[in-house]
């Protein structure tokens, strides 16, 4: 069974930094590129992130481009997200996703609250 | 960036009446490798969301047959042929043809 797991998620002040974790299982890891969306309280659904299969490639949302970094360790079937400057439009439930061939996989989501 | 425009955004529906949902993208959603990808996603209360329909029309496994999608271009609906109580949530178009990716800003369906 496909399975994702994010971890890290917590309370930060503005301007800190924080980061999430996604670890993976069911599925060969190594193979799919891996995503990160997030949703802000009570709003919609925002792409924050996408790396590909063997890291090479990443993509940003220009509201976190130079602020975020994706990575992922495919020796330990996990995926990541390197916050910084975080700012209060940056408070979220943040999601890893993972389409494998034709099914799509969602975490549970990790919370992030930036405040003082 | 691709904005996706979806309507209505709040939908009162009957038990076993049909529903449908219409999205609306800035650009066309059609790929240099031919393919649309346009997908519509299912998020319950409290739940993560789920993808219910894929490339335009193509059923997620396990998803329900009264769930169908249509579409092309630059204009797409989702129908749910006969509501149930399950499908209460808040539904989402999301175009992956043009980095950013982009979600529309979801339709809450509700029973009457």
């Amino acid at each position: 069974e496909v399975q994702l797991v994010e971890s890290g998620g917590g309370l930060v002040q503005p301007g800190g930094s924080l980061r999430l974790s996604c670890a993976a299982s069911g599925f060969t890891f190594s193979s799919y590129v891996m995503h990160w969306v997030r949703q802000a309280p009570g709003k919609g659904l925002e792409y924050v992130s996408a790396i590909s299969s063997n890291g090479g490639t990443t993509y940003y949302a220009n509201s976190v481009k130079g602020r975020f970094t994706i990575s992922r360790d495919n020796s330990k079937n996990t995926l990541y997200l390197q916050m910084g400057s975080l700012r209060a439009e940056d408070m979220a439930v943040y999601y890893c996703r993972g389409v494998v061939g034709t099914t799509d996989c969602w975490g549970q989501g990790t919370l992030v609250t930036v405040s003082s | 960036d691709v904005v996706m425009t979806q309507s209505p955004l709040s939908l009162p529906v009957t038990l076993g009446q049909p529903a449908s949902i219409s999205c609306s993208s800035s650009q066309s959603l059609v790929h240099s490798d031919g393919n649309t990808y346009l997908n519509w996603f299912q998020q319950r209360p409290g739940q993560s969301p789920r993808r219910l329909i894929y490339k335009v029309s193509n059923r997620d496994s396990g998803v329900p047959d009264r769930f169908s999608g249509s579409g092309s271009g630059t204009d797409f609906t989702l129908k749910i042929s006969r509501v149930e109580a399950e499908d209460v949530g808040v539904y989402y178009c999301m175009q992956g043809t043009h980095w950013e990716w982009t979600f529309g800003q979801g339709t809450k369906v509700e029973i009457k």
